[in-house]
């Protein structure tokens, strides 16, 4: 898989169940950061990891980093039908270049 | 809450055409640069842009694109001749100052449609 691959491609849940996502990744990283998307709608940052980082908690979000795996999850607990969008993790790597790699993104889908 | 602006959010062109996308970062930050989304694909890197030149760009950032930091606000991105393969979502970001580990703030785009 290409850097920052997630999956699955989409997913479709139940308002207040939970929907979990992952991102592959194959280089080394200064720091993982996960984007919300609304249909053609802008980027909204929602969190980043830092590669010393294991565990991080914002609101509803949990994200986890597992350098050793070169992976990632984000986890959205109790959702809600507004958090329908496309979900992306970007990786900066860790070769002094700022630019962000992104992957194809999860479409997400909350049934209310 | 400070954000990126851009402007135009729509913009229709014909083939050939020069086209300039317009962003104003974060009004304290250092880093700018700009992305782009063709409808249905990843988020793609085109080109970072510090203390009045570019950082860095990548492979789809030739000779027919080019920015530019007109004023102390703007920052634009310029189409010289237009294609029917630019048509994409156009982002601006913006980070405090472009280091290892930073959040970039992304505007909420423009969205360029080539005929």
């Amino acid at each position: 898989s290409q850097q920052g691959e997630e999956d699955p491609q989409a997913l479709s849940i139940q308002e207040g169940e939970n929907a979990t996502m992952n991102c592959s990744y194959k280089t080394s990283i200064n720091n993982l950061q996960w984007y919300r998307q609304n249909s053609g709608r802008g980027l909204v940052h929602l969190i980043l990891i830092r590669s010393n980082e294991r565990e991080k908690h914002s609101g509803r979000l949990r994200v986890t980093l597992d350098t050793s795996k070169k992976s990632s999850s984000l986890l959205i607990t109790a959702s809600r039908a507004a958090d329908t969008a496309s979900y992306f993790c970007a990786t900066d790597p860790d070769t002094g270049r700022r630019a962000l790699t992104f992957g194809s993104g999860t479409r997400l889908q909350v049934q209310p | 809450e400070p954000e990126v602006t851009q402007t135009p959010s729509h913009q229709v062109t014909q083939m050939g055409q020069e086209v300039i996308l317009r962003c104003v970062p974060i009004s304290n930050h250092l880093y700018f640069y700009w992305y782009r989304q063709i409808l249905g694909q990843k988020v793609e890197f085109l080109v970072s842009f510090y203390n009045n030149e570019i950082s860095e760009k990548s492979e789809i950032f030739d000779d027919q694109f080019s920015v530019e930091r007109p004023d102390g606000s703007n920052f634009t991105l310029k189409i010289r001749s237009t294609k029917l393969e630019d048509s994409a979502m156009y982002f601006c970001a913006s980070s405090p100052r472009g280091g290892a580990g930073e959040t970039q703030y992304f505007g909420p785009g423009t969205r360029l449609l080539v005929l």
